[in-house]
């Protein structure tokens, strides 16, 4: 089945160890989104793809970058984490047609935490 | 600024029909996504809504009215399985995907 699919599902890290997560996809959609969601939160949108354009939140902390070396694959890197980088870490695509985009589709997320 | 506003808790009854309201407030509007999110797991998407009326998707409805800033999310026959966070999200000018905090619902027998 085409998917979404998200490793590890559980990182634990410590305090200002750098993490890297990673994503990658079989649907072939040309957009890739990371979020972070804090729980009871709404998703944070930190950075997304538009094939190969990189697009930055503007609040998104320097703390944490992205690649993304084809168009299946997606690594979202924090360089130094804190406690409240604990978080669970989403990965989503959808594709455009006609300059619009359709639904998202979800990995199930990896859940960090930070010691 | 871009808001999104939806219940934060709601309860039912196994069995009932509850309604998950959601009123939004965003620099234009490109549709409205209802996702469906169990404790602990990613969103899976419910519907999607663009023109004004309600789609029906067998026991979920979802409604929207453009000019009112609403939408709301119909569950029918509740089962104990739908216990799980509602996630209202309206795509704005900038094809961007503005979130609300999600409701979460609780189904009791």
């Amino acid at each position: 089945d085409a998917m979404v699919i998200q490793n590890p599902r559980y990182q634990v890290t410590q305090f200002g160890k750098p993490v890297t997560l990673s994503c990658s996809q079989t649907l072939n959609h040309n957009v890739m989104y990371w979020y972070q969601q804090k729980s009871s939160q709404a998703p944070k949108l930190l950075f997304h793809y538009y094939d190969k354009d990189f697009n930055n939140e503007a609040d998104t902390p320097d703390n944490f970058q992205s690649r993304r070396p084809n168009t299946s694959f997606c690594f979202l890197d924090i360089r130094s984490p804190g406690l409240g980088d604990a978080a669970m870490y989403l990965c989503a695509t959808s594709r455009t047609s006609g300059g619009s985009y359709n639904e998202q589709f979800f990995g199930p997320g990896t859940r960090l935490t930070v010691l | 600024g871009q808001n999104i506003d939806q219940p934060t808790e709601m309860t039912a009854t196994e069995g009932a029909i509850v309604q998950i309201n959601c009123t939004y407030q965003t620099s234009g509007f490109n549709g409205l996504f209802w996702y469906q999110q169990h404790a602990g797991e990613a969103p899976t998407f419910l519907s999607y809504n663009v023109l004004d009326g309600l789609e029906e998707k067998g026991r979920f409805s979802s409604f929207l009215s453009r000019s009112k800033g609403y939408s709301y999310l119909l569950l029918k026959e509740l089962q104990m399985k739908d216990s799980a966070s509602y996630l209202c999200a309206v795509m704005d000018s900038n094809y961007q995907l503005i979130w609300g905090a999600g409701t979460k619902l609780i189904i009791k027998p």
